[in-house]
């Protein structure tokens, strides 16, 4: 119930291609759907984040994609860049607690 | 910019041993949070503190203990160390419920 799984472990995508990264939940309470992106050498940081409310939230080439029928969610990549590289998780909390469950975490590799 | 500063990098200690990790944030949040991040498994919630000499139990607190005697300071103990405690530990902080947590660059423990 307090799960978050997510899928691929690893992705190896071209530069200039999309990447997706899935992720799924049984609570449904979680209200509030985070991604975070974390560099070799350092801690996650916020990517984009998502409530339930809406459907998708765009900022740049980042967009989360939300399913709340389906209890899914996504983060796509656009036009992905080498720069891009780097381990995403998704993470899932219920409104007003005080914790975030995690994925498992992607490893995205984008090459030239 | 939020800074999350854990003391240090790279740690080798013994079975056995009592171990202390540090954190220090700067931007007076309330919440802070102590992680250990494994391949695999995501980030897991080990402890967190909403406030001075407050603590709550995360996911996986055995064997390990707290300490907030200050605001800005978030003090990570294991007791006896043990070799399945090799991990990285991550130590975030925030202002209040769903929103961003900051974390620092981790501490990669070895326990031999």
């Amino acid at each position: 119930q307090q799960q978050v799984k997510q899928s691929p472990q690893s992705l190896i995508v071209q530069k200039g291609g999309i990447s997706i990264i899935n992720c799924a939940y049984e609570n449904t309470a979680f209200d509030y759907f985070p991604w975070y992106q974390q560099f070799p050498g350092k801690g996650p940081a916020l990517l984009i984040a998502i409530r339930p409310d809406v459907s998708e939230k765009k900022e740049g080439r980042f967009t989360i994609s939300f399913n709340k029928s389906a209890k899914q969610f996504s983060l796509h990549i656009m036009d992905s860049q080498p720069g891009d590289s780097a381990t995403y998780f998704c993470a899932a909390s219920i409104k007003n607690t005080d914790k975030l469950i995690f994925g498992t975490g992607t490893r995205l590799q984008v090459f030239p | 910019d939020v800074k999350v500063t854990q003391s240090s990098r790279y740690l080798v200690k013994r079975t056995g041993e009592k171990v202390f990790l540090e954190c220090v944030q700067d931007m007076d949040h309330e919440n802070m949070f102590w992680y250990r991040q494994d391949p695999g498994l995501g980030l897991r919630l080990i402890y967190f503190s909403y406030d001075v000499k407050m603590k709550e139990k995360g996911d996986i607190p055995e064997g390990y203990s707290v300490s907030r005697e200050k605001k800005e300071r978030f003090s990570l103990i294991l007791e006896s160390a043990s070799t399945n405690q090799t991990s990285m530990y991550l130590c975030a902080s925030r202002t209040w419920s769903n929103q961003p947590q900051h974390f620092g660059d981790g501490t990669r423990l070895s326990i031999l």
